[in-house]
């Protein structure tokens, strides 16, 4: 079966630039997104297919995908970025995969 | 603008079946593959289900292959989940999510809020 590894916690100064990686074995080849939930709350897509923003999501997020890693990238961190941020990929044995998540702390 | 509304969660006991509802608005139901997706108290995201627009794909995982049956009715609307043979470990919040096309293998936007599900004696 397909997995991915995000790591637990990521933290970020304020202002600064955040990364969450997605590792996968080739995960390259397929379509990488990301959700943003924050606590109590629904998730909500960030990105679709590796690096594109869906309507309403501020330019500060963009993604990345290559090799065994996919990257979110979020720069100018806010307070308001503070979340819980998932990965998802589908695969052909496995069907829908989420990563585990990571949690962003903005400092 | 498109509204999913989850209803059907309570505390069930060990081995009880339960249905879930999602009722879908503001979006043309039927060109839409749907989803389940799970999450355990405190956890991360589970997928559950997925059904193509016409219930003509349907995929399932493993951990509750055989006991749950995603299934639709575009006439109402409507996704639908019916859990039998439940566990304590199906324990979260369920929430419904519109795929992006017609097939359930791409992304999902929006989510509706959940139902809490709770197997518990």
């Amino acid at each position: 079966s397909y997995e991915l590894t995000q790591p637990l916690s990521v933290s970020v100064a304020l202002g600064q630039t955040a990364r969450i990686t997605c590792g996968g074995n080739n995960i390259g080849r397929k379509n990488v997104h990301w959700y943003q939930q924050k606590p109590g709350q629904a998730p909500v897509l960030v990105i679709y297919r590796d690096s594109n923003r869906p309507s309403g999501i501020p330019e500060r997020f963009s993604g990345s995908n290559s090799g065994n890693t996919a990257t979110l990238t979020i720069s100018r961190a806010q307070a308001g970025d503070e979340s819980d941020y998932y990965c998802q990929v589908w695969d052909s044995s496995t069907h829908v995969v989420f990563g585990g998540g990571t949690k962003l702390t903005v400092l | 603008e498109v509204q999913l509304v989850e209803s059907g969660g309570g505390l069930v006991q060990p081995g009880r079946s339960l249905r879930l509802s999602c009722a879908a608005s503001g979006f043309t139901f039927d060109d839409y593959a749907m989803h389940w997706v799970r999450q355990a108290p405190g956890k991360g995201l589970e997928w559950v289900s997925g059904i193509s627009w016409n219930s003509g794909s349907i995929g399932y995982a493993d951990s509750v292959k055989g006991r749950f049956t995603i299934s639709r009715d575009n006439a109402k609307n409507s996704l639908y989940l019916q859990m039998n043979s439940l566990r304590p470990e199906d324990t979260a919040l369920y929430y419904c999510a519109k795929d992006y096309s017609s097939s359930w293998l791409n992304w999902f936007d929006p989510w509706g809020q959940g139902t809490l599900v709770t197997v518990s004696s």
